[in-house]
């Protein structure tokens, strides 16, 4: 089955400039997560929808990160303004269901300058 | 969310078996205990979980103590495209029927010739 897929692999912006990166789950999975990487730590999850519903988005930036996952499908995550610490890789994950192990994408490396 | 404790780095010898110590004594009766690897430049990649009993697929073996305090992921024969960081996670219940998964800063295992 193809993996969860994910775009750009690689963006590079100027600070309070806007970006988004698009998320394309495994066919068939339900959940779906956006997580943010930074350099030498482990991921940490910033929003998880089941379908199009959002179940958790307590660790999301809301004053400057949305997401959304209109049709329960693909999705996207935006920031706008960027700020320099949101340097990060940008990882996406989806599951049948939230008590299965998740799939991740490569992830979208982004540089702010 | 029971915190697990991983020491940073290790070395195995290729072909050699490659035992990854974890620490959870603060885990709960109900939880899971997830393993993921992360390759430089890619998204993590499940490797397997366990409740009780120990488990193995064709990826790893996954031994945890009675007490469940603690786990050991085994990589039988490690090969260099072994060498990755590797998170042992507690799988927590979030609410309704959701999960989550929090990472940590995992094991380097650098795997030598």
């Amino acid at each position: 089955e193809a993996g969860v897929a994910q775009s750009p692999r690689y963006k590079i912006i100027e600070k309070r400039q806007s970006v988004a990166f698009w998320c394309n789950p495994i066919s068939g999975h339900a959940t779906l997560y956006w997580y943010q990487q930074i350099l030498g730590q482990g991921p940490k999850l910033l929003i998880q929808f089941q379908n199009n519903g959002v179940v958790d988005d307590s660790q999301l930036p809301k004053d400057r990160f949305s997401a959304e996952r209109l049709k329960g499908v693909d999705s996207t995550l935006k920031i706008q303004p960027a700020k320099l610490e949101d340097s990060a890789v940008y990882l996406c994950a989806s599951n049948y269901h939230s008590n299965q192990p998740q799939h991740f994408g490569d992830g979208t490396r982004l540089s702010i300058l | 969310d029971a915190k697990t404790t991983q020491p940073t780095s290790m070395d195995c010898a290729e072909g050699r078996a490659a035992n990854l110590p974890c620490n959870h004594s603060t885990i709960s009766g109900n939880e899971y205990v997830y393993w993921y690897r992360q390759i430089h430049s890619q998204g993590p990649q499940y490797i397997i979980h366990g409740l009780k009993n120990n488990e193995t697929n064709e990826m790893a073996s996954l031994i945890i103590t009675e007490d469940r305090k603690s786990s050991t992921l085994i990589l039988p024969h490690a090969t260099l495209r072994d060498t990755a960081v590797y998170y042992c996670i507690v799988r927590a219940y979030s609410g309704g029927s959701n999960y989550k998964l929090t990472f940590g800063k995992g094991t380097l295992l650098t795997v030598n010739p």
